[in-house]
């Protein structure tokens, strides 16, 4: 069983459309985030959603924001898409220090 | 900046040998975690060392931790072409949202 899905794995689109990413952990894990990785590999967190609190990395564009329908869930809705949004999208979720991550969205931004 | 830097950023060996990568990280930390990231993958969990231990072992990995320089190594003893992947650091500094690095990328050559 996967512990950590996300959908799709592939995400192709136009500038100035709006996508979501979809997240899903049957781990039990209270804590879900979001990261993106650039083409350089550097990976920066975006989001922590626990219990209801959400917890931002300022550098986040407010065209990106995460919505979690029940604790299993963390979504990730982006408005207004934009050239430098290509990269990868990393869902992860933990209970204590280990983090675990999905097998990652591909974004294309043409 | 990144709060965790691996170093090197590439690392090429042969089967058999040790491969060693640094990380290096500037706020104080709770815990210090690697992780692993096959290509086009998600990262995999591998080991953590916290702020009060120096060193730990899991497998074939060896961690180490110098708080006073703010440094961690990770020892990859007689490695395989199975390791070929790449390596980051991981930090909880202040804040508490795990921080990465920008990743070592090895290389083992059967």
């Amino acid at each position: 069983d996967t512990a950590v899905s996300q959908t799709p794995k592939y995400l192709v689109t136009q500038m100035g459309n709006d996508k979501s990413i979809k997240c899903e952990q049957n781990l039990g894990h209270d804590t879900m985030y979001w990261y993106k990785q650039d083409s350089k590999k550097f990976l920066k967190i975006m989001f922590s959603y626990n219990n209801k609190e959400l917890i931002i990395n300022e550098t986040v564009p407010n065209r990106f924001s995460p919505k979690s329908p029940d604790k299993a869930h963390l979504n990730l809705h982006i408005n207004s898409l934009e050239l430098g949004d290509s990269a990868v999208y990393f869902c992860a979720s933990s209970s204590t220090n280990e983090q675990f991550f999905g097998p990652g969205t591909r974004l294309t931004v043409l | 900046s990144q709060q965790g830097e691996e170093d090197p950023q590439a690392l090429s060996i042969q089967e058999g040998e040790n491969a060693t990568m640094n990380c290096s990280y500037k706020t104080s930390i709770n815990n210090l975690q690697w992780y692993r990231q096959n290509s086009g993958r998600g990262l995999v969990h591998l080991i953590l060392i916290r702020s009060n231990e120096r060193e730990k072992h899991s497998g074939r990995l060896r961690v180490t931790l110098d708080t006073s320089k703010k440094s961690s190594s990770l020892l990859i003893t007689a490695s395989r072409a199975a390791d070929t992947a790449s390596y980051f650091c991981a930090t909880v500094p202040a804040g508490n949202m795990l921080t990465f690095g920008g990743g070592t990328r090895l290389m083992v050559k059967p």
